[in-house]
């Protein structure tokens, strides 16, 4: 089965300064897809940054860079110098690559908070 | 990059109606296509994967009845709330994607709320 856990609830950071948002999953596909997305108050999702399993690099989009530990199961993401408009819900999210489905199971989320 | 439309943003409805909501792909063709619902504060639970000319599959505990999905075309797919009631007021959002690697674009989803 697979399953993926975001075991912050809320998250607090000061403008300009680094935060890092934990995200561990679990799942018997041999090959895979880690995504992460931004959640707004206004409810839409925004496509941050993706990871295939087999990438050897950690994957890079901006401020925002993912720590993909494959042995640990972990996908954290960074974001780098944290701006008020950070604040927003984040979701990390996973879907096999060889079912042709494309079927994504999300996290619980982590609400990030960016202070002034 | 990709771009997924969901119509409409909000709507408010009598309990007992139906409601019916759009999801379009834009710029691409989505073979496949998904509807999620969110409850206040929680993640998104999918609902059901809408497939282009085919029967959708739904989740487990989801009422097909209920929650009717047409895939008619490559661009569009709908969700239509049959005899909708107070329980059924939730944010729904659709989503797809252009291939494997590239992330899922959602809709910007729709606030149903049912008096």
């Amino acid at each position: 089965a697979q399953k993926i856990t975001q075991t912050q609830p809320g998250m607090f950071v000061q403008e300009k300064e680094a935060v890092t948002l934990d995200c561990t999953y679990d799942t018997s596909d041999p090959s895979y897809g880690l995504f992460w997305y931004k959640q707004p108050s206004s409810g839409e999702m925004i496509f941050l940054i993706y990871q295939g399993s087999y990438d050897q690099q950690n994957a890079t989009e901006g401020r925002y860079s993912l720590n993909f530990q494959k042995a640990r199961k972990s996908a954290n993401l960074v974001i780098s110098a944290s701006q008020l408009g950070d604040s927003a819900m984040y979701f990390c999210a996973m879907s096999p690559l060889n079912t042709g489905g494309f079927k994504t199971i999300f996290g619980a989320g982590t609400r990030l908070f960016v202070k002034a | 990059g990709a771009v997924v439309s969901q119509h409409p943003s909000r709507v408010i409805c009598k309990s007992g109606t139906s409601v019916k909501i759009e999801c379009r792909s834009l710029d691409f063709q989505a073979t496949t296509m998904f509807w999620y619902r969110q409850f206040p504060k929680k993640s998104l639970m999918l609902m059901a994967t809408s497939n282009e000319g085919s029967k959708a599959t739904y989740e487990q505990g989801v009422e097909k009845d209920k929650f009717l999905i047409n895939h008619a075309s490559l661009t569009l797919s709908t969700l239509t709330v049959t005899s909708a009631h107070p329980e059924d007021s939730s944010f729904y959002i659709c989503s797809a994607r252009m291939d494997s690697s590239s992330g899922y674009t959602f809709g910007s989803g729709t606030r149903l709320t049912v008096v």
